[in-house]
């Protein structure tokens, strides 16, 4: 089954500076990668996502890129703000969903 | 269209007790997951259903858990004879199908405390 892996477990940066979250995949069936945002004591929220037939896509300050052949996929937040504190967590998914154990970012003001 | 809806949003039960954990899919979606989410840990996959079948349960404990997404009604997880180690918060998820490429969309969850 899929494996998957993010790095770092926690990240701190300085407002205003960009934040990247990184995973790596190990099933090559994997076509779809969500990224899910989760405040405390929330549900997770989609916040992007990209399929296997795109290398990146942006929403705002908010960017993914996927490299197949490497097996991993990137979260790139720009501009960071204090409300973009929160724990990410990306997932791959083949033929079932897998979570990394997520990243704690915390920006601080 | 009403998101996801899981309750009870809070559970506490003493060890040895059942928890039954319902998850009303959004309108439209026939698929459902559950996860668990352990403090501070990521989200581990559970079980997919859809309509009256269960479809992959290899994140299951093989004992004490089930889960079940009846023709009519909420899915249901089922917990018998908690344990401590229980405790954790269970969110569901559903999506339209199970096309390769489907979006999940998650439920507010349910914390359990098992004292």
């Amino acid at each position: 089954g899929e494996n998957v892996e993010q790095h770092p477990s926690t990240l701190s940066v300085q407002e205003g500076d960009s934040a990247v979250i990184k995973c790596t995949y190990s099933d090559s069936a994997s076509n779809y990668f969500p990224w899910y945002k989760q405040e405390l004591g929330k549900r997770p929220q989609l916040i992007i996502d990209i399929r296997s037939n795109v290398g990146e896509k942006k929403d705002q300050r908010i960017a993914v890129t996927l490299n197949k052949t490497a097996k991993h996929f990137s979260l790139h937040i720009t501009e960071t703000q204090p409300e973009d504190s929160a724990v990410y967590f990306c997932a791959a998914r083949g033929n079932d969903m897998r979570f990394g154990a997520g990243t704690r970012l915390t920006v601080k003001p | 269209n009403a998101g996801v809806m899981q309750n009870p949003r809070h559970l506490v039960r003493r060890r040895g007790q059942e928890a039954r954990l319902r998850c009303s899919p959004m309108k439209g979606h026939s698929h459902v997951y559950w996860y668990r989410q352990l403090p501070e840990e990521g989200l581990k996959f559970m079980v997919y259903l859809q309509k009256e079948n269960i479809i992959d349960e290899s994140g299951m404990p093989k004992e004490r858990f089930s889960a079940e997404f009846p023709k009519e009604g909420p899915s249901i997880l089922r917990i018998q004879q908690v344990v401590r180690g229980d405790s954790a918060a269970y969110f569901c998820a559903s999506s339209p199908g199970q096309a390769y490429q489907e979006t999940q969309y998650f439920g507010p969850g349910t914390r359990l405390l098992v004292l």
